[in-house]
């Protein structure tokens, strides 16, 4: 079946380090993929998303290629920042068929300042 | 615009009683979709629901059922919790079904507790 592997956390970060999470995934077809960023105590929140081979999706200087020659889609931002302390989801959802997530086990960022 | 709402936030209950959580989505959306998230892991796929019709359904017991209502609001039913149904409980909404196209919102989640 499809499945979503994360890297293990915690990544424990200096602020103004460079960060990259890595996500690896299995899936027939061309599925979209997705990052999900979890603050404490709060829901999911969509981060970037990339639905074909070599888009990249990038939000608040996060940003992610789908790459199908490694079946990755792996996290990466600059410079981050005590904000960006949260848990952090990579997802594939199959095209065709219904609406249905696959999400990793979630890796967990702490950003010390 | 109000995001995706849930209630309640927290809920403590014992073994074999039932609960009900509840989910509002956002203005406009029609499909509702529900995860059970456990501690230390990624959200797994409850049920979803798109036009009051159920549309699909992960691996989960009889024990679990939902419904959407004619203003896309939806229920979540638990029945004889177990104590291994302690979970955040996640309720998504999105506009339509489509692959790639569309996003799903996360709500805050219902915070369960079975003792």
């Amino acid at each position: 079946g499809d499945s979503v592997t994360q890297m293990e956390g915690p990544v424990t970060l200096s602020e103004e380090a460079f960060l990259t999470i890595n996500c690896t995934y299995t899936a027939t077809g061309y599925p979209s993929l997705f990052w999900y960023v979890q603050y404490p105590g709060e829901g999911l929140q969509l981060l970037l998303k990339a639905t074909k081979a070599d888009d990249k999706g990038s939000n608040k200087g996060f940003e992610a290629t789908y790459r199908k020659e490694t079946t990755s889609f792996h996290l990466e931002k600059g410079s981050v920042q005590v904000s960006d302390s949260a848990v952090y989801f990579c997802a594939l959802i199959k095209s065709g068929g219904s609406y249905i997530p696959t999400f990793g086990r979630g890796t967990s960022l702490i950003v010390h300042p | 615009d109000a995001g995706v709402t849930q209630s309640p936030t927290h809920l403590i209950k014992t073994r074999g009683q039932h609960v009900t959580l509840r989910c509002s989505p956002i203005s406009g959306h029609k499909s509702v979709s529900w995860y059970q998230q456990v501690l230390g892991q990624g959200p797994q796929f409850i049920f979803q629901y798109y036009e009051k019709e159920e549309r699909g359904r992960g691996n989960f017991p009889d024990r679990f059922s939902a419904r959407q209502f004619p203003n896309y609001s939806s229920e979540l039913n638990v029945n004889a919790l177990l104590l291994g149904d302690s979970a955040l409980y996640l309720c998504a909404s999105s506009l339509v079904l489509a692959v790639g196209t569309d996003t799903q919102y996360f709500g805050p989640g219902t915070r369960l507790t079975v003792l």
